[in-house]
């Protein structure tokens, strides 16, 4: 079945240090791809995404790139900051009848002043 | 224009007692999405509404668990004779149409005594 998986945290970096947390799926279709995050009190939003292979999706410092050979989403941050702590949620959605969504199990991140 | 809401905020209940949660999307979303997030876990999915298409039921966890949709808008989560187990934070979603971004509301916080 469709699925996503993702690194777990809790990840904790310094501030300005480089951020990867990884995230690999299956399919049996052809997914669009998402990431969202979810600051603490607050409710989830999306962050970026891609809808097929080879695109950038990008907000905010961050980026991820659509890896269809790899089947990968890595989502990247060249320098991250103390307000950037949160979790993350990878997921995918595909059109298997009903356009599910299949979240990761989330990694949480701290950045540390 | 105003976000998903969710009502109540926090649930509380003894074991055995019925509750509904309720689900206000953002106006003109044809897509509804309920989801289970407990402590530490990921975001599991429960049921998808699509506009007038029969509901996707296939992540309900037991017979205890319905939804429905009245009117193509506000959203109703029934879990009967409640257990334990099904305390967790409840998320519903919305989106324009499937497979476009998901707006999440604040959450129901239940918890059963």
């Amino acid at each position: 079945g469709d699925s996503v998986t993702q690194m777990e945290g809790p990840v904790t970096l310094s501030e300005e240090a480089f951020l990867t947390i990884n995230c690999t799926y299956t399919a049996t279709g052809y997914p669009s791809l998402f990431w969202y995050v979810q600051y603490p009190g607050e409710g989830l939003q999306l962050l970026l995404k891609a809808t097929k292979a080879d695109d950038k999706g990008s907000n905010k410092g961050f980026e991820a790139t659509y890896r269809k050979e790899t089947t990968s989403f890595h989502l990247e941050k060249g320098s991250v900051q103390v307000s950037d702590s949160a979790v993350y949620f990878c997921a995918l959605s595909v059109n298997s009848g009903t356009y599910k969504y299949i979240f990761g199990t989330g990694t949480r991140l701290k950045v540390l002043a | 224009g105003a976000g998903v809401s969710q009502s109540p905020s926090n649930k509380v209940t003894e074991k055995g007692k019925d509750v509904e949660l309720r689900c206000d999307p953002i106006s003109g979303h044809t897509a509804l999405y309920w989801y289970r997030q407990s402590l530490g876990q990921g975001l599991e999915f429960l049921i998808y509404f699509q506009g007038n298409s029969a509901p996707d039921k296939s992540g309900l966890p037991s017979d205890r668990f319905s939804a429905e949709r009245t009117g193509g808008s506000v959203s109703t989560l029934t879990i009967q004779r409640t257990q334990q187990e099904d305390s967790a934070v409840y998320l519903c979603a919305s989106s324009l149409r499937a497979n476009n971004e998901q707006f999440f509301g604040p959450g129901t916080r239940l918890t059963v005594l």
